[in-house]
């Protein structure tokens, strides 16, 4: 059974401030997506990284996939109240398919103004 | 990118009654869907694994006679919580995979379920 460990599980700050949000495994996955879900609501996808070392940017939105395909990091600039919601990882396993994704336990980012 | 429909966004019923949840791929045909249990304030659980055709596969601890999955298309899949009680009170959001040839899955979700059971 493959794991992640998505951490914080929980994080509040101010406007404006920088954060980042991890999400690590033991396994290699072949592919690892963001989710934002807002309450009461279904995850979105934000990204998708696929390649070691893969780095994309969305707005101040910053993820990058690990050379080994083991672990990734969001980062986020200049937080903004808009920011706020629940961050999920989940990792697709080698071999891809239906098989389903792994999540991560998820970190719940509050922006304060 | 692709569209999942999940229905009805909330219901409330009684102790004892049934309900059924809708989740239809609109855009792309889904072989394979999930449906996963969400409590307050933590991440996706995952129940069990729909199959077209075929019987559904339960996560350990999930009452494959309690929460009946029925997936007779290739674009709809329902999970219908039997005899509900209080504590089946959650929300329940239901995925498909769109595997594009040559390219890594992603997983579209509906727009999830509250139910409540008083």
């Amino acid at each position: 059974t493959q794991l992640l460990e998505q951490s914080p599980q929980f994080l509040s700050i101010q406007e404006g401030e920088n954060l980042t949000v991890y999400c690590n495994s033991s396994s290699v996955f072949s592919s690892l997506q963001w989710y934002r879900q807002e309450p009461g609501e279904g995850p979105v996808l934000l990204v998708t990284v696929v390649t070691g070392g893969e780095v994309k940017k969305l707005k101040r939105l910053t993820f990058q996939f690990g050379d080994a395909r083991k672990d990734s990091s969001l980062h986020i600039t200049a937080a903004q109240p808009g920011d706020t919601g629940l961050y999920l990882c989940a990792g697709e396993a080698a071999g891809g398919g239906a098989d389903g994704l792994t999540f991560g336990k998820g970190t719940h980012l509050i922006i304060q103004p | 990118g692709a569209v999942v429909s999940q229905h009805p966004s909330r219901v409330i019923c009684k102790s004892g009654t049934s309900v059924k949840i809708e989740c239809r791929s609109l855009d792309f045909q889904a072989t394979t869907m999930f449906w996963y249990r969400q409590f307050p304030k933590q991440s996706l659980m995952l129940m069990a694994t729909s199959n077209e055709g075929s019987k559904a596969t339960y996560e350990q601890g999930v009452e494959k006679d309690k929460f009946l999955i029925n997936h007779a298309s290739l674009t709809l899949s329902t999970l219908t919580v039997t005899s509900a009680h209080p504590e089946d009170s959650s929300f329940y959001i239901c995925s498909a995979p769109d595997s594009k040839q040559g390219l890594n899955t992603e997983a579209f979700f509906g727009q999830g379920t509250r139910l409540t059971v008083v």
